[in-house]
């Protein structure tokens, strides 16, 4: 099955300074989601993009998609402390069924104060 | 409020024993899916159910059962055939497409004494 995968593994960054972080996808996609995690919590959906768009802005958060290079990125801007957390993409592929969504290992950020 | 609700929050297994997880959500959603999260690691697909009395093996079917016999309501049985059931098992729903994500649950935690 298609897996995202993200990269880097761990940031530690400070606050007030940007974060991007990258994924990595096999096959065709419709549409690439990213997710947030915090310690030992579910899963909060932050953003979609379709394959058929290159950049979307949600607040301090803006994704690309590179779908010639399988690739996406989420740059979180001005960051804070409460923003230390793990930071997943998950994609959603031509060839599966519906819903089904295939998720990659994730990206610890750690925010320093 | 809508949202989806798993229980218990931890839960203990005693070896050759079944234990089942409940998922209840209350979105109207049709589809629902069971993760199993690993520490450090990404989210493995286990079952997924795009519509009532019907569900799909995901990735490590293996040792596990589910049932959707109601719209609101995907439970996961661990059986004891699964040789190293400790983990995190997040539930999610969606609509579906999922072009709004996944709303996730806030996860059983299951670990074998």
């Amino acid at each position: 099955s298609q897996q995202g995968e993200e990269d880097p593994q761990a940031l530690s960054i400070q606050e007030g300074e940007n974060a991007t972080m990258n994924c990595s996808y096999k096959t065709s996609i419709n549409n690439l989601q990213w997710y947030r995690q915090n310690s030992g919590r579910g899963l909060v959906h932050l953003i979609l993009i379709r394959s058929n768009e290159r950049e979307k802005h949600s607040g301090r958060l803006r994704v690309t998609l590179d779908t010639s290079k399988k690739s996406s990125s989420l740059l979180i801007t001005a960051s804070r402390a409460a923003d230390t957390a793990s930071y997943f993409c998950a994609t959603g592929g031509r060839e599966t069924s519906g819903s089904r969504l295939t998720f990659g290992e994730g990206t610890q950020l750690t925010v320093n104060p | 409020d809508g949202g989806i609700t798993q229980s218990p929050k931890y839960l203990f297994r005693k070896e050759g024993q079944n234990v089942t997880l409940s998922c209840e959500q209350n979105l109207n959603h049709d589809a629902m899916y069971w993760y199993r999260q690993d520490p450090g690691q990404g989210l493995r697909l286990i079952y997924y159910s795009q519509i009532v009395n019907d569900f799909q093996k995901g990735d490590i079917a293996e040792g596990y059962s589910v049932s959707r016999e109601k719209k609101e309501s995907f439970p996961l049985t661990v059986t004891s055939a699964q040789k190293n059931p400790t983990a995190f098992y997040l539930c999610a729903s969606s609509t579906g497409t999922a072009i709004y994500g996944y709303t996730f649950g806030s996860g059983t935690r299951l670990t074998v004494v």
